[in-house]
């Protein structure tokens, strides 16, 4: 899996629209790009993960750039129970065989004050 | 909230004791990933199955852990003789096939002491 790059800290208030950027400059066509979050002493929590069209969910807006190098995940009207850290995370698509392992870096964590 | 559960949450144990987790993955799913997390939250992927088959360890994995995936079982991951450097998060993950989103489960602690 190919490396992504973040913030390491990301700091907002309860209520505000949140942009957690991520760089992949070196994606290949056939990668998708997920977002995972964790918070201390759980697993890491599926966010949403995309190929090249933006999508959206219950949890999130992924945008992604035209040329796919980057991407960034929009977390509206956030609240305490956002705080956490997010992983931005590439991963082939379609493999057979043995599986896709997802390689996840330090992520960026996402701080949110009352 | 999670539909993967493992068990137990927190394991404590000396160093030479063996030391086993289960995980029973999401209903449906058919792959299972094993991942540790140490304390510099860095992941390390162990071994993954496709029912009960295994798809891909690393060599530590092959030499000090033993991994299975028995049908109608838990999913287990047993460190034959714990070191110190073994203390981490141990996350069991799901999914429905080998290239599709994988569901994590909130893990064992392990430390050993």
């Amino acid at each position: 899996d190919a490396k992504t790059t973040q913030p390491d800290s990301m700091e907002s208030t309860e209520g505000e629209t949140v942009h957690l950027p991520c760089s992949h400059a070196t994606i290949s066509g056939n990668e998708y790009i997920y977002w995972y979050r964790q918070v201390p002493l759980q697993g890491p929590e599926y966010v949403t993960h995309g190929l090249q069209q933006n999508t959206t969910n219950s949890m999130a807006f992924l945008a992604i750039a035209s040329d796919r190098k980057s991407s960034t995940l929009i977390l509206p009207h956030v609240s305490l129970r956002d705080a956490a850290v997010y992983h931005c995370i590439l991963r082939v698509r379609g493999l057979g065989g043995t599986g896709s392992k997802l390689s996840f870096g330090k992520g960026a964590k996402l701080t949110v004050s009352p | 909230n999670s539909k993967v559960i493992q068990t137990p949450r927190y394991l404590v144990k000396g160093q030479g004791q063996k030391a086993k987790m289960r995980c029973i993955p999401e209903k449906g799913h058919p792959v299972v990933f094993w991942y540790q997390q140490n304390k510099n939250n860095e992941f390390k992927f162990l071994i993954n199955f496709q029912n009960q088959e295994v798809l891909q360890q690393i060599d530590m994995t092959e030499k000090r852990f033993s991994a299975e995936c028995p049908s109608n079982s838990p999913c287990s991951l047993e460190i034959q003789s714990s070191e110190a450097g073994d203390s981490a998060l141990y996350l069991c993950a799901s999914s429905r096939g080998v290239a599709e989103t994988l569901y994590f489960g909130s893990g064992t602690r392990l430390t050993v002491l």
